[in-house]
């Protein structure tokens, strides 16, 4: 099992610009989570996804964080237009039902300038 | 609202010692508690997953307990060595399907 697997790894973009985040959770899982980490907030959780519909989007900042996931195996976390406070690492994480925690994958570190 | 809290946020010890992390949450209504690890650069990798209805778990050198009605986790490193350096969070999972993350307590053993 390769594991969750997130792309980029690493982008950097400028102020203004649309910035698309990837995820491919791991095969069976019917959960996926997307979060951000910040030095001054930690962890903090945007949107979940069960079985490819989102439930909770509560996390979302703003208007200009979107979130889909078209099938199973992909999701997206899309930043239009994007400014310098949105520099983090966004981690995408997966479990399945039931009592197991979720699984992360490596992250993608943003850079807004 | 669940918040979580770690103490200390951060740890240097030297190698071999015996150590434990705290963390700490205000709504003892919680589904279950996980203890990650994660390394600079890295993703969270899941240690021990503690059920609302157990006490402990044990994993290799480590054993988290949860005293649920208190609110409090503790993580206890045997022996520690350097590998063991990372920074350690704890996250609670209510009965929806959100998990509050704590700050994290960075360890540093040194050799």
């Amino acid at each position: 099992d390769a594991g969750v697997i997130q792309s980029p790894r690493h982008e950097v973009t400028e102020m203004g610009q649309e910035v698309t985040l990837r995820c491919k959770p791991i095969s069976g899982h019917d959960y996926l989570f997307w979060y951000r980490q910040t030095m001054m907030r930690g962890l903090e959780l945007l949107i979940y996804f069960n079985n490819n519909v989102p439930i909770d989007d509560s996390g979302m900042p703003e208007d200009r964080f979107s979130a889909k996931m078209p099938n199973a195996s992909f999701s997206t976390l899309k930043i239009q237009p994007s400014e310098p406070r949105d520099s983090a690492v966004y981690f995408c994480a997966s479990r399945p039902s039931g009592v197991q925690g979720p699984a992360f994958g490596p992250g993608t570190r943003l850079t807004v300038l | 609202k669940q918040e979580v809290t770690q103490i200390p946020a951060a740890l240097s010890v030297p190698e071999g010692e015996n150590l434990v992390l705290n963390c700490s949450f205000t709504d003892s209504a919680i589904y279950n508690l996980q203890w990650f690890r994660q390394d600079p650069g890295k993703g969270l990798t899941s240690l021990l997953l503690i059920q609302s209805s157990q006490r402990e778990q044990t994993s290799g050198r480590l054993n988290a307990s949860l005293d649920k009605s208190s609110g409090r986790s503790t993580l206890y490193i045997a022996a520690s060595q350097p590998g063991d350096s990372a920074t350690y969070l704890c996250a609670v999972r209510d009965y929806g399907q959100n998990f509050v993350f704590g700050p994290g307590t960075r360890l540093s053993v040194l050799p």
